[in-house]
Protein backbone atom coordinates (compact mmCIF):
# COMPACT_ATOMS: atom_id res chain seq x y z
CA UNK A 1 0.00 0.00 0.00
CA UNK A 2 1.77 3.52 -0.84
CA UNK A 3 1.81 5.87 2.08
CA UNK A 4 -0.31 8.62 0.07
CA UNK A 5 -3.09 7.80 -2.44
CA UNK A 6 -4.45 10.32 -4.44
CA UNK A 7 -7.13 9.84 -7.46
CA UNK A 8 -5.36 11.52 -10.76
CA UNK A 9 -8.60 12.35 -12.20
CA UNK A 10 -9.03 14.48 -14.45
CA UNK A 11 -11.66 16.57 -13.09
CA UNK A 12 -13.90 18.04 -14.86
CA UNK A 13 -16.46 20.42 -13.44
CA UNK A 14 -18.73 23.44 -15.10
CA UNK A 15 -17.32 27.38 -13.01
CA UNK A 16 -19.28 27.59 -9.70
CA UNK A 17 -19.77 24.14 -9.19
CA UNK A 18 -18.42 23.01 -5.84
CA UNK A 19 -14.89 20.71 -5.94
CA UNK A 20 -13.96 18.12 -3.88
CA UNK A 21 -10.65 16.76 -3.86
CA UNK A 22 -9.05 13.97 -1.59
CA UNK A 23 -6.34 12.05 -0.50
CA UNK A 24 -5.87 8.84 2.08
CA UNK A 25 -2.47 7.54 3.99
CA UNK A 26 -1.37 4.56 5.65
CA UNK A 27 0.98 6.52 7.76
CA UNK A 28 -0.45 7.43 11.36
CA UNK A 29 2.50 9.20 12.12
CA UNK A 30 1.53 12.28 9.91
CA UNK A 31 1.04 15.43 11.48
CA UNK A 32 1.03 17.82 8.99
CA UNK A 33 -1.30 18.27 6.12
CA UNK A 34 -0.98 20.54 2.55
CA UNK A 35 -2.58 20.93 -0.35
CA UNK A 36 -0.54 22.80 -3.12
CA UNK A 37 -1.62 24.11 -6.01
CA UNK A 38 0.31 23.43 -9.61
CA UNK A 39 -0.43 25.47 -12.68
CA UNK A 40 0.82 23.77 -16.16
CA UNK A 41 4.64 24.02 -16.23
CA UNK A 42 4.43 25.89 -13.21
CA UNK A 43 6.33 25.16 -9.74
CA UNK A 44 3.55 23.93 -6.89
CA UNK A 45 2.51 26.33 -4.58
CA UNK A 46 1.45 25.95 -1.10
CA UNK A 47 -2.49 26.18 -0.84
CA UNK A 48 -3.42 25.58 2.34
CA UNK A 49 -1.96 23.30 5.59
CA UNK A 50 -3.48 21.90 8.46
CA UNK A 51 -1.49 21.14 11.59
CA UNK A 52 -3.49 17.61 12.90
CA UNK A 53 -7.29 16.92 12.55
CA UNK A 54 -9.35 19.41 12.19
CA UNK A 55 -11.21 21.94 9.07
CA UNK A 56 -9.08 25.32 8.08
CA UNK A 57 -10.97 28.03 5.65
CA UNK A 58 -9.52 30.10 3.54
CA UNK A 59 -12.40 32.04 1.00
CA UNK A 60 -13.83 29.39 -1.24
CA UNK A 61 -11.63 27.29 0.16
CA UNK A 62 -11.64 24.60 2.99
CA UNK A 63 -8.88 21.66 3.91
CA UNK A 64 -10.52 19.16 5.71
CA UNK A 65 -8.31 16.29 8.00
CA UNK A 66 -9.26 13.14 9.50
CA UNK A 67 -6.68 11.08 11.10
CA UNK A 68 -9.35 8.26 11.85
CA UNK A 69 -9.94 7.23 8.74
CA UNK A 70 -6.72 8.32 7.23
CA UNK A 71 -8.54 11.25 5.01
CA UNK A 72 -7.86 14.49 3.70
CA UNK A 73 -10.44 16.78 1.73
CA UNK A 74 -9.75 20.31 -0.04
CA UNK A 75 -13.34 21.98 -1.00
CA UNK A 76 -13.23 24.29 -3.53
CA UNK A 77 -16.18 26.81 -3.41
CA UNK A 78 -17.85 28.40 -6.53
CA UNK A 79 -15.41 27.00 -8.65
CA UNK A 80 -13.75 29.54 -11.14
CA UNK A 81 -11.38 28.58 -14.17
CA UNK A 82 -8.47 30.24 -12.47
CA UNK A 83 -8.89 27.45 -10.46
CA UNK A 84 -7.77 24.90 -13.47
CA UNK A 85 -4.93 23.61 -11.69
CA UNK A 86 -2.86 20.20 -10.37
CA UNK A 87 -3.83 19.64 -7.20
CA UNK A 88 -1.33 17.67 -4.91
CA UNK A 89 -1.67 16.66 -1.13
CA UNK A 90 1.38 16.14 0.73
CA UNK A 91 2.35 15.31 4.16
CA UNK A 92 5.15 15.34 6.94
CA UNK A 93 5.88 14.06 10.15
CA UNK A 94 6.84 17.54 12.14
CA UNK A 95 9.45 17.32 14.54
CA UNK A 96 12.86 16.60 12.83
CA UNK A 97 11.74 15.09 9.84
CA UNK A 98 12.66 17.09 6.71
CA UNK A 99 10.47 15.71 4.29
CA UNK A 100 7.27 15.68 2.37
CA UNK A 101 5.19 12.99 1.44
CA UNK A 102 3.58 13.76 -2.10
CA UNK A 103 0.00 12.16 -3.56
CA UNK A 104 0.27 12.37 -7.39
CA UNK A 105 -1.66 15.02 -8.00
CA UNK A 106 -5.56 15.61 -9.42
CA UNK A 107 -5.53 17.69 -12.52
CA UNK A 108 -8.72 19.66 -12.36
CA UNK A 109 -10.11 21.75 -15.25
CA UNK A 110 -13.40 24.32 -14.33
CA UNK A 111 -15.12 25.12 -17.82
CA UNK A 112 -16.53 28.58 -18.24
CA UNK B 1 13.43 39.14 -4.06
CA UNK B 2 13.40 36.18 -6.98
CA UNK B 3 12.82 33.50 -4.46
CA UNK B 4 13.57 29.80 -5.94
CA UNK B 5 15.52 30.50 -9.19
CA UNK B 6 16.62 27.56 -11.71
CA UNK B 7 18.19 27.58 -14.53
CA UNK B 8 18.00 25.99 -17.52
CA UNK B 9 14.72 25.98 -18.36
CA UNK B 10 14.84 23.40 -20.84
CA UNK B 11 17.48 21.36 -22.01
CA UNK B 12 17.66 17.98 -24.43
CA UNK B 13 20.99 15.58 -23.91
CA UNK B 14 21.66 13.03 -25.36
CA UNK B 15 22.60 9.52 -23.53
CA UNK B 16 26.15 9.25 -21.63
CA UNK B 17 26.04 12.73 -21.65
CA UNK B 18 26.58 15.01 -18.02
CA UNK B 19 25.13 18.42 -17.01
CA UNK B 20 24.23 20.29 -13.77
CA UNK B 21 20.95 21.55 -12.78
CA UNK B 22 21.22 24.89 -10.87
CA UNK B 23 19.04 25.74 -8.18
CA UNK B 24 19.45 29.12 -6.41
CA UNK B 25 17.18 31.05 -3.43
CA UNK B 26 17.58 34.26 -2.11
CA UNK B 27 15.27 33.75 1.05
CA UNK B 28 18.21 32.29 3.36
CA UNK B 29 16.31 28.95 3.98
CA UNK B 30 18.59 26.35 5.12
CA UNK B 31 16.89 23.14 3.99
CA UNK B 32 16.73 22.57 -0.15
CA UNK B 33 15.34 19.60 -1.96
CA UNK B 34 15.18 18.20 -5.47
CA UNK B 35 12.64 17.10 -6.95
CA UNK B 36 11.64 14.79 -10.25
CA UNK B 37 8.30 14.98 -10.95
CA UNK B 38 6.87 12.48 -14.05
CA UNK B 39 3.38 13.03 -15.59
CA UNK B 40 1.15 11.36 -13.17
CA UNK B 41 3.22 10.80 -10.86
CA UNK B 42 3.71 13.31 -8.52
CA UNK B 43 6.63 14.45 -6.93
CA UNK B 44 9.79 11.90 -5.99
CA UNK B 45 12.58 13.56 -3.25
CA UNK B 46 16.13 13.15 -5.17
CA UNK B 47 18.02 14.75 -2.77
CA UNK B 48 17.87 17.35 0.26
CA UNK B 49 20.03 19.33 2.26
CA UNK B 50 19.70 20.98 5.89
CA UNK B 51 22.31 22.82 5.18
CA UNK B 52 25.76 23.91 3.63
CA UNK B 53 28.16 21.28 3.79
CA UNK B 54 25.07 18.25 4.83
CA UNK B 55 23.52 16.72 1.94
CA UNK B 56 21.26 13.47 1.99
CA UNK B 57 19.50 10.44 -0.37
CA UNK B 58 15.67 10.74 -0.64
CA UNK B 59 14.44 8.15 -2.46
CA UNK B 60 15.50 8.16 -5.77
CA UNK B 61 18.67 9.15 -6.14
CA UNK B 62 20.55 6.75 -8.29
CA UNK B 63 22.28 8.56 -11.17
CA UNK B 64 22.23 11.91 -9.45
CA UNK B 65 24.91 13.21 -7.12
CA UNK B 66 24.48 16.84 -5.10
CA UNK B 67 26.90 19.59 -3.26
CA UNK B 68 25.75 22.27 -1.19
CA UNK B 69 28.88 24.90 -0.70
CA UNK B 70 26.39 27.85 0.32
CA UNK B 71 23.35 28.70 1.78
CA UNK B 72 21.71 29.90 -1.50
CA UNK B 73 22.90 27.30 -3.92
CA UNK B 74 22.35 23.52 -4.84
CA UNK B 75 23.30 22.36 -8.00
CA UNK B 76 22.28 19.09 -8.97
CA UNK B 77 24.41 16.63 -11.06
CA UNK B 78 23.06 14.16 -13.46
CA UNK B 79 26.36 11.54 -14.41
CA UNK B 80 25.63 9.53 -17.67
CA UNK B 81 22.33 10.75 -18.60
CA UNK B 82 19.80 7.96 -19.38
CA UNK B 83 16.29 7.92 -20.78
CA UNK B 84 14.80 6.93 -17.69
CA UNK B 85 16.44 10.21 -16.52
CA UNK B 86 13.55 12.50 -18.59
CA UNK B 87 11.60 14.46 -16.60
CA UNK B 88 10.58 17.80 -15.18
CA UNK B 89 13.24 18.50 -11.76
CA UNK B 90 12.03 21.04 -9.03
CA UNK B 91 14.28 22.62 -6.28
CA UNK B 92 12.90 23.90 -3.26
CA UNK B 93 13.32 25.43 -0.11
CA UNK B 94 11.73 26.61 3.12
CA UNK B 95 12.69 27.57 6.59
CA UNK B 96 13.65 25.11 9.43
CA UNK B 97 10.07 25.92 11.55
CA UNK B 98 7.71 26.12 8.13
CA UNK B 99 7.33 22.45 7.65
CA UNK B 100 4.45 22.85 5.40
CA UNK B 101 5.67 25.33 3.41
CA UNK B 102 8.27 24.78 0.58
CA UNK B 103 9.18 27.06 -1.97
CA UNK B 104 9.62 25.72 -5.07
CA UNK B 105 11.37 27.02 -8.48
CA UNK B 106 9.76 27.37 -12.14
CA UNK B 107 11.49 23.76 -13.18
CA UNK B 108 14.12 22.62 -15.27
CA UNK B 109 12.34 19.94 -18.16
CA UNK B 110 14.77 17.32 -19.63
CA UNK B 111 15.26 15.41 -21.93
CA UNK B 112 17.23 12.93 -22.55
CA UNK B 113 17.65 11.30 -26.42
Amino acid sequence: QKEVEQDPGPLSVPEGAIVSLNCTYSNSAFQYFMWYRQYSRKGPELLMYTYSSGNKEDGRFTAQVDKSSKYISLFIRDSQPSDSATYLCAMSYGGSNYKLTFGKGTLLTVNP
Amino acid sequence: NAGVTQTPKFRILKIGQSMTLQCTQDMNHNYMYWYRQDPGMGLKLIYYSVGAGITDKGEVPNGYNVSRSTTEDFPLRLELAAPSQTSVYFCASRLPDAQETQYFGPGTRLLVL
